[in-house]
C-alpha cells in the first residue's frame, strides 16, 4: 500500500483562491478523487479523475495533475467552502486516502 | 432518490465483536461493490473493506484483516461488517459507500451518513 500526501491545513481569505495539493508516486499511473466533508456530514464526492466535476458541484471546484502530484483549487473561495477536503486514490482494488486539509476561510 | 443507512453502532468492550448494517434504497444494489470506510473521532477517513456486487471477492484494509467480515444480503438490499476481536482503535464513524457510476472512475458517489462504534 502508499500513503497520499495532503497539507494538513490551507487558510484563505473570501474570495482568493485555494489551492491543495495530494502527492504519492502512485498519482503518476492512477487517476484521484476529491471529497469534501463539512462537519457532522459524509464526505462529498468534488472531482474525480482528478479534473472531472459530477453534476451539481460549482465551477469553482477544479483540478489539475502533475506528475505524482494532485491539485484541487477552489476559486473565489466562500464561507461556504470551509471544511476538510481529502484526496483518495486506488490501491488494486481497496482505496487509499490522504490523510486531508482543513480549509479555514479567514 | 439514491440512500444509504447504517445501523448497528454502539458502545462495545474491547475483545467484542458487532455488526454494522447498512441498507440501501433507490439504487439497484445487487449491480454495485460496496466499501466500508470509516473515521475516527478527529481524523481522518480510513479505508476499510470492499466487497464485489455479487459477493465474489472480498477485500480488507491490514488494519482489520482477519477480524472484520464484509457480506451482503441483495435480496434485502443490505451490506454488512461483522467485527470481532475489537480494539481500542477500532472506536470510529463507519460509513458505507459506493460507486455506482462507472464514469467517476475509482471515486465513491454515494455515502450513508455514518454510524458510530467505540470501543471502551
Amino acid at each position: 500500500s502508499y500513503e497520499l500526501t495532503q497539507p494538513p491545513s490551507v487558510s484563505v481569505s473570501p474570495g482568493q483562491t485555494a489551492r491543495i495539493s495530494c502527492s504519492a508516486d502512485a498519482l503518476s499511473r492512477q487517476h484521484a478523487t476529491w471529497y469534501q466533508q463539512r462537519p457532522g456530514q459524509a464526505p462529498l464526492l468534488i472531482l474525480y479523475k482528478d479534473t472531472e466535476r459530477p453534476s451539481g458541484i460549482p465551477e469553482r471546484f477544479s483540478g489539475s495533475s502533475s506528475g505524482t502530484t494532485v491539485t484541487l483549487t477552489i476559486s473565489g473561495v466562500q464561507a461556504e467552502d470551509e471544511a476538510d477536503y481529502y484526496c483518495q486514490s486506488a490501491d488494486g482494488d481497496g482505496r487509499v486516502f490522504g490523510g486531508g486539509t482543513k480549509l479555514t476561510v479567514l | 432518490q439514491v440512500q444509504l443507512v447504517e445501523s448497528g453502532g454502539g458502545v462495545v468492550q474491547p475483545g467484542k465483536s458487532l455488526r454494522l448494517s447498512c441498507v440501501a434504497s433507490g439504487v439497484t444494489f445487487s449491480n454495485y461493490g460496496m466499501h466500508w470506510v470509516r473515521q475516527a473521532p478527529g481524523k481522518g477517513l480510513e479505508w476499510v473493506a470492499l466487497i464485489y456486487f455479487d459477493g465474489s471477492n472480498k477485500y480488507y484494509a491490514d488494519s482489520v484483516k482477519g477480524r472484520f467480515t464484509i457480506s451482503r444480503d441483495n435480496s434485502n438490499n443490505t451490506l454488512y461488517l461483522q467485527m470481532k476481536a475489537m480494539r481500542a482503535e477500532d472506536t470510529a464513524v463507519y460509513y458505507c459507500a459506493s460507486r455506482t457510476s462507472i464514469t467517476v472512475g475509482d471515486g465513491l458517489d454515494i455515502w450513508g451518513q455514518g454510524t458510530m462504534v467505540s470501543v471502551s
